[in-house]
């Protein structure tokens, strides 16, 4: 049931961009991306509700595909701060239960 | 605003002994849940709570207990901790959005348990 993020890990160098894939075998409702620093508590990003809606934070973008039950987080410009850990988050429909992906480790190097 | 508080942030127990997290917010959330993370790994789902009086359980939920008396508080309890519990814990809440769901989730800062 948990979603699937790829890539597993990618490394960056400033100024370079990257994409982050979620893909779900359930249907999805919305979908929330979150970033977490090593030792840190995941920290919200935005949410995408149903309707194919792009959301934008700084350089930070992100697309959802109901049909396809897929959404993608786009870093631009990367910046040395967007290392971390990256999980989409997703509300199985139909129940409450709230679900992370696997999770995309990103590193960005100067 | 403290938003989501956690305690402890530490525990190290032995194999059997049971221990209680607390976890408590002050923003009125009708959604609470807990999570665990084990090193390297992502979040997994362990109980969760759409209000006072109702728990449901998550991804993960064998070994813990739950309950939910009032809106601000959700306490995980571990029966008879053993060393494959070891790990971060977070719990975390927001507000229901209606048909679409959950809202923003805000985390609790985390605490580490080790099971000896």
């Amino acid at each position: 049931q948990q979603p699937v993020q790829s890539p597993q890990a990618v490394i960056l160098r400033e100024g370079e961009d990257a994409v982050i894939n979620c893909s779900s075998s359930k249907a999805l409702y919305s979908v929330h991306w979150y970033r977490q620093k090593h030792g840190e508590a995941p920290v919200f990003l935005m949410i995408l509700l149903k309707g194919g809606e792009q959301k934008g934070h700084e350089k930070i973008s992100a697309s959802f595909n109901e049909k396809k039950q897929q959404s993608s987080l786009y870093l631009t410009a990367s910046q040395l701060s967007y290392s971390g850990t990256y999980f989409c988050g997703t509300e199985i429909s139909g129940t409450y239960k709230y679900i992370f992906g696997t999770g995309t480790r990103l590193k960005v190097l100067a | 605003n403290a938003g989501v508080t956690q305690t402890p942030k530490f525990q190290v127990l032995k194999t059997g002994q049971s221990m209680t997290l607390q976890c408590a917010q002050d923003m009125n959330h009708e959604y609470m849940s807990w999570y665990r993370q084990d090193p390297g790994m992502g979040l997994r789902l362990i109980h969760y709570s759409v209000g006072a009086g109702i728990t449901d359980q998550g991804e993960v939920p064998n070994g813990y207990n739950v309950s939910r008396s009032t809106t601000e508080d959700f306490p995980l309890r571990l029966l008879s901790a053993a060393p494959s519990q070891t790990s971060v814990y977070f719990c975390a809440s927001s507000l229901r959005q209606g048909r679409t769901g959950a809202g923003e989730l805000f985390f609790g800062e985390g605490s580490r348990l080790t099971v000896l």
